[in-house]
């Protein structure tokens, strides 16, 4: 199957610093990647869904402003964490589908461990 | 709105015990229906789908039924293997255009040999 990549796999900050999380596609391009975000014994909860080249669509309840994205290639979407805070660490996990619509398969990347101290 | 929920875990097993891990859903339309299993240290990966009612989805040895009149989509397998441990999550497409997944909370298996 399709080939997800999250880079880094795990990142230690400090509160009020920002980071990135790369999400890559490796072979085949993604129309569509998701960014989501899972907490411990929780569901994943969807954060937000990005086209190549268009601006990304929040769920509701997930600062903009706080988790920039962007999905300027077909095979790289990324998540920034803004001026993180302790309660932003978490388990975030990106998935990219190569076509629109429910009959495509999302494939996942393997997640991104975010602590913030 | 749209919601999936699944039994609770950790769930133990011994190799060759027959496995069943219960999904419910809840949803306005006709949602496509999923199976995912995430293995330690990998991400999700699609085990097994059914799109309509009364679909069977079945992959390394596990199936689901799409259960309209009980809306269910209960994952079963006849033998667990020390292999099968991970965590199973049960997931719906909303059906829309972006056809997103609403995912269960998850279900971890652990298979002892």
């Amino acid at each position: 199957g399709a080939v997800v990549s999250q880079h880094p796999s795990r990142v230690i900050c400090k509160s009020g610093t920002s980071v990135k999380i790369e999400c890559r596609s490796l072979d085949f391009q993604a129309t569509t990647m998701f960014w989501y975000r899972q907490f411990p014994k929780k569901s994943l909860m969807l954060m937000a869904t990005s086209n190549e080249g268009s601006k990304a669509t929040y769920e509701q309840g997930v600062e903009k402003d706080k988790f920039l994205i962007n999905h300027a290639s077909l095979t790289l979407s990324t998540l920034t964490v803004t001026s993180a805070h302790p309660e932003d660490s978490s388990f975030y996990i990106c998935s990219a589908r190569g076509g629109s619509g429910s009959s495509y398969e999302q494939y996942f990347g393997p997640g991104t461990r975010l602590t913030v101290t | 709105g749209d919601s999936v929920t699944q039994m609770e875990g950790p769930v133990t097993l011994s190799e060759e015990a027959f496995l069943t891990i219960n999904c419910t859903y809840t949803a306005t339309g006709y949602p496509s229906l999923f199976w995912y299993v995430q293995y330690p240290g990998e991400g999700l990966q699609l085990l097994l789908k059914a799109t309509k009612a009364d679909d069977k989805g079945s992959n390394k040895g596990f199936e689901a039924t799409y259960r309209k009149e009980t809306t269910s989509f209960h994952l079963e397998k006849g033998s667990v293997q020390v292999s099968d441990s991970a965590v199973y999550f049960c997931a719906l497409s909303d059906g829309g255009s972006q056809g997103n997944l609403i995912f269960g909370k998850g279900t971890k298996l652990s298979v002892k040999p």
